[in-house]
C-alpha cells in the first residue's frame, strides 16, 4: 500500500506556543489530505480537507485561524496548531487518499 | 451533515465465537465503506472495505455486507482471535476520482477472551 508519513509523531509544548505538524505522501501525489483529531478513547474526528494549492475546507465548528492548514505540495500538507492550549491536547492524524485512505502515524500533541 | 453511527460501543466475545458490529450511514450518496482496526496508539489500518456496487465482500476470517436500502452496513468477524482485540472504525465516505471524503462511525472496542 500507499506510505503516508507524519512528523513528529508526539510533542510537548507551552501553553501560548504553536506546533507544526507535517504529512507527507511518500510515494503518490496527493490533491487531497484530511486532519482528523481523535480524543482518547473516542473516534476520529473530520477537521478539515487540506486542498494543494488552495484553501483548506474546515469542518463545523472547527477554528480555522487556530488550526491552520497549508497544501503547498502534492505530497506535503501542514497542520499548525496556534496558539496551543492545554484543550488542544490530542492525537491528530494525517490521511491521503488514493482510492482508499492511507493514514499517517499520528502525533501526540500534548500542551502543558 | 453526515452521520454513521456505529454499534456496539464495546464488545467482549470469547475466542473462537463471532464478533459483528453494525454501521448506519445517512448520506445516501456515500459510496464507499472501509473498516479500520485501530490498536492503542498506532495509527488506523484499513481490514476490508467495500463499495456501493456490491453487497457482500469476504476476506478469510472477515466479511462486510451492505445493504443500501436501509443505509447499514456490518462487519464479521468469524473465529474470533485474542490479536483481534482492539477497536474498530466503520467510515463511510462521498468521493469520486480516488479522492474521499470520509465520516467515521464512533467506534467499537472489541475484546476477545482467551
Amino acid at each position: 500500500g500507499a506510505v503516508v508519513s507524519q512528523h513528529p509523531s508526539w510533542v510537548i509544548c507551552k501553553s501560548g506556543t504553536s506546533v507544526k505538524i507535517e504529512c507527507r505522501s511518500l510515494d503518490f501525489q496527493a490533491t487531497t489530505m484530511f486532519w482528523y483529531r481523535q480524543f482518547p478513547k473516542q473516534s476520529l474526528m473530520l477537521m478539515a480537507t487540506s486542498n494543494e494549492g488552495s484553501k483548506a475546507t474546515y469542518e463545523q465548528g472547527v477554528e480555522k485561524d487556530k488550526f491552520l492548514i497549508n497544501h503547498a505540495s502534492l505530497t506535503l500538507s501542514t497542520l499548525t496548531v496556534t496558539s496551543a492550549h492545554p484543550e488542544d491536547s490530542s492525537f491528530y492524524i494525517c490521511s491521503a487518499s488514493r482510492g482508499e485512505a492511507f493514514f499517517g502515524q499520528g502525533t501526540r500533541l500534548t500542551v502543558v | 451533515g453526515e452521520n454513521v453511527e456505529q454499534h456496539p460501543s464495546t464488545l467482549s466475545v470469547q475466542e473462537g465465537d463471532s464478533a459483528v458490529i453494525k454501521c448506519t450511514y445517512s448520506d445516501s450518496a456515500s459510496n464507499y465503506f472501509p473498516w479500520y482496526k485501530q490498536e492503542l496508539g498506532k495509527r488506523p489500518q484499513l481490514i476490508i472495505d467495500i463499495r456501493s456496487n456490491v453487497g457482500e465482500k469476504k476476506d478469510q476470517r472477515i466479511a462486510v455486507t451492505l445493504n443500501k436500502t436501509a443505509k447499514h452496513f456490518s462487519l464479521h468477524i468469524t473465529e474470533t482471535q485474542p490479536e483481534d482485540s482492539a477497536v474498530y472504525f466503520c467510515a463511510a465516505s462521498i468521493g469520486t476520482s480516488g479522492t474521499y471524503k470520509y465520516i467515521f462511525g464512533t467506534g467499537t472496542r472489541l475484546k476477545v477472551l482467551a
